[in-house]
């Protein structure tokens, strides 16, 4: 069965840091590029970053986490993981992590997604 | 960044009506856009990508159109099961961007 499912989430402090992760399952996991996003209550997804599959020398960061937050990726696993350091009250939302499709046409668009884990910062 | 912007955010309908929603894209994205259906609690689900090309076992009722700036997704008859939240994204450029999402829910 072709899924993800991420671990990790919780109720941190602000400045506290995070680590969450994403196992695959059900498909080759080492050639896919994969990428985090994150949904806060009534607002659409953010994309947050993204790995290809040469895993540290090919990321991509927003804006708004470069520097705090690192993606990375163990292939012997088939783990994706987001490191998130210094957390914000803003960084609370539902964090998922997503597959991103190979096909033609398809680059770009994300094809398999996780249910998410929810992430709340606050003290 | 490019701005996705959706309408209606909130959409009431019966069953069996044709549904549409609109996308906005802040500069031309070519036919550069997807869409995805989320129910509460679970993980969005790709329906269309390339702007029109359906996604592998999508229902026919679901079809998408448009290039440049302007976007729709239609659903030809509503079910039941269509309840959800639905979102557009480009990937023209990066960073990928969403809309804000439109709620459909079922009179």
């Amino acid at each position: 069965q072709v899924q993800l499912v991420e671990s990790g989430g919780g109720l941190v402090q602000p400045g506290r840091s995070l680590r969450l992760s994403c196992e695959a399952s059900g498909f080759s996991f080492s050639n896919s590029v994969m990428h985090w996003f994150r949904r806060a209550p009534g607002k659409g997804p953010e994309w947050l970053a993204g790995i290809g599959v040469g895993g540290d020398t090919e990321t991509h960061y927003a804006d708004s986490v470069k520097g705090r937050f690192t993606i990375s990726r163990d292939n012997s696993k088939n783990t994706v993981s987001l490191q998130m350091e210094n957390l914000r009250g803003d960084d609370t939302a539902l964090y998922y992590c997503a597959r991103e499709g190979y096909s033609s046409g398809k680059c770009g668009a994300f094809h398999i997604w996780g249910q998410g884990t929810l992430v709340t910062v606050s003290s | 960044d490019i701005q996705m912007t959706q309408s209606p955010s909130t959409l009431s309908a019966s069953i069996g009506d044709r549904v549409t929603i609109t996308c906005r894209a802040s500069q031309t994205i070519n036919t550069w856009l997807a869409w995805y259906q989320q129910k509460p609690g679970k993980a969005p689900k790709l329906l269309v990508y390339k702007a029109s090309t359906l996604e592998s076992g999508v229902p026919s009722t679901f079809s998408g159109s448009g290039g440049g700036t302007e976007f729709t997704l239609t659903i030809s008859s509503l079910q039941p099961d269509d309840l959800g939240t639905y979102y557009c994204q480009q990937y023209s450029s990066y960073p990928p961007t969403f809309g804000g999402g439109t709620k459909v829910e079922i009179k």
